[in-house]
């Protein structure tokens, strides 16, 4: 399976309410990232969070990165229809290394 | 700032016929550069990277190439489409912090 799989692979929510999304990965990474897709587009960063760092925030967006579980989560808070679209966790694998593996995604729908 | 560009947005071809598509970066030099493909409603995988001119890695045998005839230019190119390389086609360079700013896309769809 892959090294990056998100969690759930769909989440429909209203708007105002918290969308958490979660990663699990297999193998030693030197950072994850959060990236975000837009229907039919490139994907856009979010947020960086390195392997010796526990929680990060910007903006409405909270990571968590749990190096023992090998786990992290992605939290938008007080969302908005705006933020309908795909969400990616993505792993720099250790020792650094030129692949950077994505995970199948997360869609998210935000419900006006 | 940085810029990455693709072209053609969108490419219909017939199979068995030859495939061309550029990506070019702007703002910075020496970029490490991929190709990622991303079937429909799935995640992406890795095609090619690059890290310099006429340094190329590839992740997945294929009937694909990738050539980096200049620093900032990236070809991904077929000699003969098969059905199943029909998807959207994404160039990515990453930064030295390790974060990937991607093209706008091309959506090959193979008949």
């Amino acid at each position: 399976s892959q090294q990056g799989e998100e969690d759930p692979q769909a989440l429909s929510i209203q708007e105002g309410e918290n969308a958490t999304m979660n990663c699990s990965y297999k193998t030693s990474i030197n950072n994850l990232q959060w990236y975000r897709q837009n229907s039919g587009r490139g994907l856009v960063h979010l947020i960086l969070i390195r392997s010796n760092e526990r929680e990060k925030h910007s903006g409405r967006l909270r990571v968590t990165l749990d190096t023992s579980k090998k786990s992290s989560s992605l939290l938008i808070t007080a969302s908005r229809a705006a933020d309908t679209a795909s969400y990616f966790c993505a792993t720099a694998l250790y020792p650094y290394g030129q692949n950077f593996v994505f995970g199948p995604g997360t869609r998210l729908s935000v419900l006006p | 700032s940085q810029t990455i560009h693709q072209w053609p947005a969108t490419l219909v071809q017939p199979v068995g016929s030859p495939l061309s598509l550029e990506c070019t970066v702007e703002g910075t030099s020496n970029p490490n550069l991929y190709w990622y493909r991303q079937a429909a409603g799935r995640g992406l995988q890795l095609l090619f990277y690059s890290v310099g001119i006429g340094q190329i890695s590839s992740e997945v045998p294929q009937n694909l190439s990738a050539s980096r005839p200049q620093d900032r230019q990236f070809i991904l190119s077929s000699k003969k489409l098969l059905l199943s390389d029909s998807g959207f086609y994404l160039c990515a360079w990453k930064t030295g912090s390790g974060v990937c700013y991607f093209g706008p896309g091309t959506r090959l769809l193979v008949l």
